[in-house]
């Protein structure tokens, strides 16, 4: 079975400033990671997966997260800030052999600080 | 217009009525999935179909009916609305379980209220 754990239900950062949306997961197999950003009013949309070719992956709008399987870690960044990047954000974690449900974490609210 | 198609957008019905979401799909994906999402609570999964004719319980199935007699359709009914099924109600579909290349593909959302 397989959990995610999304730490801090809400983030505000300034516009410019460093974004860190942290993910720590936990899987019985090893995991396929996923992060998805939802816009108001609107579904989700994938914005990267870890799927085990490269630790270090890169997704859409200059966010990136790190595989770190020592700490059991997938956290989301972006270097500098946009007001655009305002939105909710979910970690989901899957099972490698694909035969598992994806688990959706609680999610966190980004707000930009103008 | 390919991609996946929620509707209604909102929903008000009134407490013990039947209500349904439609839900369709252009993808010809194999697995539908519906959840509902909560403040609190994410994103919980209600049922899911690996294909036409094939559904399973999720999370919360509790007073919801699916079908799925065509692999692009899977319509959520609420049987007998209750206050506590006011939501926002998202269908997602995917070619596999649970790595799908591009993940799950979500609809827009149909946000629900029960009065």
């Amino acid at each position: 079975a397989q959990s995610v754990t999304q730490l801090g239900s809400h983030v505000s950062v300034s516009e410019g400033a460093l974004v860190l949306l942290r993910c720590n997961y936990s899987s019985s197999v090893p995991p396929y990671l996923f992060w998805y950003v939802q816009y108001p009013n609107q579904g989700l949309q994938l914005l990267l997966k870890y799927t085990s070719a490269a630790t270090l992956v890169k997704g859409i709008n200059g966010f990136e997260a790190e595989f770190k399987k020592s700490e059991t870690s997938f956290h989301l960044t972006k270097p500098s800030a946009h007001m655009s990047d305002a939105a909710e954000y979910f970690c989901a974690v899957s099972g490698y052999f694909g035969n598992e449900k994806l688990t959706f974490g609680t999610g966190t609210r980004l707000t930009i600080i103008p | 217009d390919a991609g996946i198609t929620q509707s209604p957008r909102y929903k008000i019905t009134e407490t013990g009525r039947q209500v349904t979401l439609m839900c369709h799909q252009t993808w010809s994906h194999s697995y539908m999935f519906w959840y509902r999402q909560d403040l609190g609570h994410g994103l919980r999964l209600i049922y899911y179909s690996a294909a036409a004719d094939i559904t399973d319980k999720g999370e919360v199935p509790d007073g919801y009916v699916v079908s799925r007699s065509k692999t692009e359709n899977f319509p959520l009914t609420l049987e007998s609305a209750t206050r506590s099924q006011t939501s926002v109600y998202f269908c997602a579909s995917s070619e596999s379980l649970g790595q799908g290349y591009y993940g799950y593909t979500f609809g827009s959302g149909t946000r629900l209220t029960v009065v």
